[in-house]
């Protein structure tokens, strides 16, 4: 089974504070992304990466950063937290493009409050 | 500007009976689509999903249906459990979309009633 690892379940962070994400997948998946979703909203791509060290914006990525430095590891960072990034974060990962499609696997999410 | 379309935020429907969550498009490069389950406080799970060459896709109780002219696809889930009720996603990609994410709909909570 693919399993995609999140460090929290839960965090509550002051506002301006760095916080850090972290995601774990152990299928030697080559992408592997960054959702936020909201109540009404759906999730909505934040950050992607298609290989090591490589990274490219989603569809929201101000206030936020990403790493890459292993190819199993993905981490998001919120460099000043602010109170409107208070959400659910969703990390995914799936294999290569060159290859068939696959689905994307998702961790169980990180419930983030920043105060 | 939203490529993906779920415009029924919620559906009720009685255990036993047949749900349909509908799904509407924009983007004509998309090429792939997928649905997913999620259950409060936890990450979406895969369910089911079509290519654009296929028209159908059945996977026991789950059947994904695609009309490209239309650019509309539905989940049917038959018979319905409780077990169902939770929040669906639509989501879609275009060729080799894995690398670029995938677009999501803002979903449909699904509700199965005893």
């Amino acid at each position: 089974d693919v399993k995609v690892t999140q460090s929290s379940r839960y965090l509550v962070k002051r506002t301006g504070e760095k916080v850090f994400l972290e995601c774990v997948q152990d299928m030697d998946h080559e992408n592997m992304f960054w959702y936020r979703q909201d109540p009404g909203l759906g999730l909505r791509l934040i950050y992607f990466s298609y290989d090591v060290k490589m990274k490219e914006k989603g569809d929201i990525p101000e206030g936020y950063s990403v790493s890459r430095e292993k190819k199993e590891r993905f981490s998001l960072i919120l460099e000043s937290a602010s109170t409107n990034q208070t959400s659910m974060y969703l990390c995914a990962s799936s294999l290569d493009r060159d290859r068939q499609f696959t689905e994307a696997f998702f961790g169980q999410g990180t419930r983030l409050t920043v105060v | 500007d939203q490529q993906v379309k779920q415009n029924s935020p919620s559906l009720s429907v009685q255990e036993g009976r047949i749900s349909i969550l509908n799904c509407d498009y924009t983007n004509s490069m998309f090429d792939y689509f997928l649905w997913y389950k999620k259950y409060p406080a936890e990450g979406p799970t895969f369910l089911i999903s079509i290519s654009s060459i296929k028209d159908k896709n059945e996977d026991g109780r789950f059947t994904v249906f695609l009309n490209k002219s239309a650019k509309h696809l539905s989940l049917h889930i038959v018979p319905s459990q409780p077990g169902d009720s939770a929040v669906y996603f639509c989501a879609a990609s275009d060729s080799g979309g894995g690398a670029d994410g995938l677009t999501f709909g803002k979903g449909t909570h699904l509700i199965i009633q005893p």
